[in-house]
C-alpha cells in the first residue's frame, strides 16, 4: 500500500501569517497535486507538479515539487481568512489519469482575522 | 472546463434499503470514472476504478456485493449501496478522467437512519 503522509492535520493561525503544509512519501510520483476542498462540496484542483524540484505559484500559494518526486510542499504568504479550507495532496503513482489518486489526510486550515 | 455531476446532492434512507448515485461528465466522454469515500474530518479514500463496458476495479476492503458499480456509457457511472446501515453513512466523490486530469463531482451525502 503506497502512503501518502501530510502534516500537519490542523493549523490554526493569525491572519498575515506565513505557513507550509508538507506531503511525504516513501515512493515516487508520477505526478502530484493538490486541491482544496470546502465543507460539503468535491476537492477542487489548485496545481499539478510533474517535474522534480518543480517550483508553482499561484498568487500567495507557492507549491514545490522535491528533486526525488517524493515529497512536496505548499507555502502560503500572508494568510488571508478567505484561505480557511481544507487542503489535501494526491498523488498518482503511474499511468496519470488512468489510476486512482491517493490523497493524504488533509490539512485542515483556520486563519483567523 | 469540463464538469462533473452527481445525483442526488444528499439523500437519507433507511437502514436495510438500497441507494442509487449517479455520476455524470456532462460536457466530455469519460472511460474512466472513480468513486471515493470522504466520512467526516477525514480525507477521500478511493473505493473503486469504473470503466465503461467492464467490471469496475474495487479497491482492498471495499465489498463489491456492496457497493454496486455499472458503467453503461461514457457520461454516466452508478454506485449503489445496497442494504445501506448507518456506518455507510459518509460523503461519496465521483471524478471522471479526460486526458491525464481528473474531475471530482460535488458529492453526494448519504445518511442512513
Amino acid at each position: 500500500t503506497q502512503l501518502l503522509e501530510q502534516s500537519p492535520q490542523f493549523l490554526s493561525i493569525q491572519e498575515g501569517e506565513n505557513l507550509t503544509v508538507y506531503c511525504n512519501s516513501s515512493s515516487v510520483f508520477s505526478s502530484l497535486q493538490w486541491y482544496r476542498q470546502e465543507p460539503g462540496e468535491g476537492p477542487v484542483l489548485l496545481v499539478t507538479v510533474v517535474t522534480g524540484g518543480e517550483v508553482k505559484k499561484l498568487k500567495r500559494l507557492t507549491f514545490q515539487f522535491g528533486d526525488a518526486r517524493k515529497d512536496s510542499s505548499l507555502h502560503i504568504t500572508a494568510a488571508q481568512p478567505g484561505d480557511t479550507g481544507l487542503y489535501l495532496c494526491a498523488g498518482a503513482w503511474a499511468g496519470g489519469g488512468a489510476d486512482g489518486l491517493t490523497f493524504g489526510k488533509g490539512t485542515h486550515l483556520i486563519i483567523q482575522p | 472546463g469540463a464538469v462533473v455531476s452527481q445525483h442526488p446532492s444528499w439523500v437519507i434512507c433507511k437502514s436495510g434499503t438500497s441507494v442509487k448515485i449517479e455520476c455524470r461528465s456532462l460536457d466530455f466522454q469519460a472511460t474512466t470514472m472513480f468513486w471515493y469515500r470522504q466520512f467526516p474530518k477525514q480525507s477521500l479514500m478511493l473505493m473503486a476504478t469504473s470503466n465503461e463496458g467492464s467490471k469496475a476495479t474495487y479497491e482492498q476492503g471495499v465489498e463489491k456485493d456492496k457497493f454496486l458499480i455499472n458503467h453503461a456509457s461514457l457520461t454516466l457511472s452508478t454506485l449503489t449501496v445496497t442494504s445501506a446501515h448507518p456506518e455507510d453513512s459518509s460523503f461519496y466523490i465521483c471524478s471522471a478522467t479526460t486526458g491525464n486530469r481528473q474531475y471530482f463531482g460535488p458529492g453526494t451525502r448519504l445518511t442512513v437512519t
